[in-house]
């Protein structure tokens, strides 16, 4: 089966500016996760989602970052604006409901200057 | 509230030597516990987890780890690692039953010299 896909796999901002990042979970993983993994740390949870309703978006910062799930398949998560601690790389996760593993994507490293 | 605690950031070894990684996790309740591997420039990919029954936990790319209740521990070990090995290792905990959210330690760095 095909993985979880993330787009794009790299990218530079200018601080203020806006960025979106896209995932693909996999097919019929009804639960889906963005991590922001800060260079030399673990990865923390940003958002959950299961199907199209947020479960825990506790540790995301609503002032600058938001994310969707639309049709509860693919999710955008969105940094506007952005500051110089957002440099980080993006994970993207899912899993099948009630299921304890969780699939990785490739991640998208994002360099805010 | 859960955490992770990995007690080394970097660990070298050198090529067909032993490995222990560390890692102690503080919760309140029951909880299940994961080793994921990261290469450079990948995500993350599950090494073994723990949810019930033994302790002794066995996973891929020969490694295993060990659930211990009283120290509140999860090392990892592998008897004999290789150039391959090399990467970032880290630590995990969810609480509760099913797709709960992950707790990660700040990783453990792995690198083998020949």
């Amino acid at each position: 089966e095909a993985g979880v896909a993330q787009s794009p796999r790299y990218k530079i901002i200018e601080k203020r500016q806006s960025v979106a990042f896209w995932c693909n979970p996999i097919s019929g993983h009804a639960t889906l996760y963005w991590y922001q993994q800060i260079l030399g740390q673990g990865p923390k949870l940003l958002i959950q989602f299961q199907n199209n309703g947020v479960v825990d978006d506790s540790q995301l910062p609503k002032d600058r970052f938001s994310a969707e799930r639309l049709k509860g398949v693919d999710s955008t998560l969105k940094i506007q604006p952005a500051k110089l601690e957002d440099s980080a790389v993006y994970l993207c996760a899912s899993a099948r409901v009630g299921g304890y593993e969780q699939y990785f994507g490739p991640g998208t490293r994002l360099t805010v200057t | 509230a859960q955490s992770v605690t990995q007690l080394d950031s970097q660990v070298p070894v050198f090529e067909e030597a032993p490995v222990e990684l560390r890692c102690n996790y503080s919760s309140s309740v029951s909880v299940y516990l994961f080793w994921y591997v990261q290469y450079p420039n990948q995500g993350l990919q599950l090494l073994l987890k723990y949810l019930s029954g033994s302790t002794l936990v066995k996973g891929i790319n020969g490694f295993e780890a060990e659930f211990n209740k009283s120290q509140t521990s999860f090392h990892l070990r592998k008897p004999s690692v290789h150039i391959s090995d090399t990467a970032e290792y880290f630590c995990a905990v969810s609480e509760g039953q099913g797709a709960q959210k992950l707790v990660f330690g700040q990783g453990t760095r792995l690198t083998i010299n020949p």
